[in-house]
């Protein structure tokens, strides 16, 4: 299975501050098709997980332009600009490339 | 607009199954994949495998095979997961999500959180 290390664990900010989590795969993940199926999810405290960046850098619809992924192969950054409160919670990236589909342990996003 | 409508929370016992339910409204049911994902209690996320409701055929995570039987009734749009010999490990939050077009969950079910407790 595709291992997904996710970093940091915890991560305190402040508000209107930046964040910066990494996820790192244990194989590349560009797919045979040349699509890379790396994605984010938050989860907000007692909710469903919603999704945010899809296929590495792409923001889903209503996602704001605070939020921004990058990266290629096996290392991949989602960063958020400009913290406000409805963006604490945990955050997840997921790999679609290869079978079973693998998950990052988590990142939980919190004040400082 | 799209919803996934999870059936209720569920306090079984050991060594029993247990069968939760995912109702879709919204779309097509049957030209669309559903996926199951488990979260442990204070753990990440899982995923299970997915079913094709057009057809029934489904993929497996290979460490939930013998453990997950998904299953789809077109009738109802009402997608289905039954867990066998439970034991408290299986002890968690259990999601039914679907692709969008974007990533493969785009949109998802409540969650139902199964407890397994003697």
């Amino acid at each position: 299975d595709v291992v997904m290390t996710q970093t940091p664990v915890s991560l305190p900010v402040s508000l209107g501050g930046q964040a910066s989590i990494s996820c790192r795969s244990s194989q590349s993940l560009v797919h045979s098709n040349g699509n890379t199926y790396l994605h984010w999810y938050l989860q907000k405290p007692g909710q469903s997980p919603q999704l945010l960046i899809y296929r590495v850098s792409n923001r889903f619809s209503g996602v704001p332009d605070r939020f921004s992924g990058s990266g290629s192969g096996t290392d991949f950054t989602l960063k958020i600009s400009r913290v406000e409160p409805e963006d604490l919670g945990d955050y997840y990236c997921l790999q679609s490339t290869h079978f079973p589909y693998t998950f990052g342990a988590g990142t939980k996003l919190e004040l400082k | 607009q799209v919803q996934l409508q999870q059936s209720g929370t569920e306090l079984v016992k050991p060594a029993s199954s247990v069968k939760i339910s995912c109702k879709a409204s919204g779309y097509t049911f049957t030209s669309n994949y559903m996926h199951w994902i488990r979260q442990q209690p204070g753990n990440g996320l899982e995923w299970i495998g997915w079913i094709y409701p057009g057809n029934g055929n489904t993929k497996y995570n290979q460490k939930f095979d013998g453990k997950a039987t998904l299953t789809a009734d077109k009738s109802s749009s009402t997608a289905y997961m039954q867990l066998s010999s439970l034991t408290s490990e299986d002890s968690a939050v259990y999601f039914c999500a679907r692709p969008g077009g974007y990533s493969p969950f785009d949109y998802w079910g409540q969650g139902v959180m199964v407890t397994v407790s003697s």
